[in-house]
């Protein structure tokens, strides 16, 4: 089975602009997480998508979001682009939101915000 | 607040020895737990879980434990390879429906000198 996909792998954007991000999970994975990491808070949860809808979401402001399309694959968005949005943002998946079902991580998009 | 502290940013340790990394928790309502590693340029891989109702979780060289009273786990690699030395994290989880929304520590490399 292919593991996690996510495109683009590096992205070099300005302050104000913004940004999106894909995720496609495992073949047959229908929850998708989605982190960031940064060397001062470490990986911080962002948002979690089962069947199209966000089940969890995580101290972040509005200016992040996210959506999940009926294949799965998800999406996230991020407006307004600050200098502190740089960052690696990870993408997980897992079959189901049943404890003991393991999140797979993607390698992570580069996002860098000049 | 950081409610999973890796207390120890780094450890080093020879070939053949043990590894023991260690977990902190404050929040007494997380009943699931979880150690990923991490290698440069890739997403974390899971490595092993385990429930609040356990104390000991075994698979291959890598055993968690975990102490609830005293709100820690620790990760024992036995015997430790060169091809261990990567970034561990541990992360928790609370309740059925969050097994999606992971909160994770701030990460201890981990070096295996040959």
């Amino acid at each position: 089975k292919a593991g996690v996909t996510q495109t683009p792998r590096y992205l070099i954007k300005t302050r104000g602009q913004q940004v999106t991000l894909s995720c496609s999970p495992i073949s047959g994975h229908r929850s998708v997480s989605w982190y960031q990491q940064t060397p001062g808070q470490g990986l911080q949860f962002l948002f979690e998508y089962f069947s199209e809808t966000q089940r969890n979401k995580g101290n972040f402001p509005g200016r992040f979001s996210g959506r999940q399309f009926s294949n799965s694959r998800s999406e996230m968005n991020v407006s307004t682009l600050e200098l502190g949005d740089s960052a690696l943002y990870l993408c997980a998946s897992s079959a189901s939101r049943d404890r003991g079902d393991t999140q797979y991580f993607g390698p992570g998009t580069r996002l860098t915000v000049l | 607040d950081q409610q999973v502290k890796q207390n120890s940013p780094s450890l080093s340790v020879q070939e053949g020895r043990i590894s023991i990394l260690n977990c902190d928790y404050t929040n007494s309502m997380f009943d699931y737990f979880l150690w990923y590693k991490k290698y440069p340029a890739e997403g974390p891989t899971f490595l092993i879980s385990i429930s609040s109702i356990k104390d000991k979780n075994e698979d291959g060289r890598f055993t968690v434990f975990l102490n609830k009273s005293a709100k820690h786990l620790s990760l024992h690699i036995v015997p430790s390879q060169p091809g261990d030395s990567a970034v561990y994290f541990c992360a928790a989880s609370k309740g059925s429906g969050n097994t999606g929304k992971l909160i994770f520590g701030q990460g201890t490399t981990l070096q295996v000198k040959p």
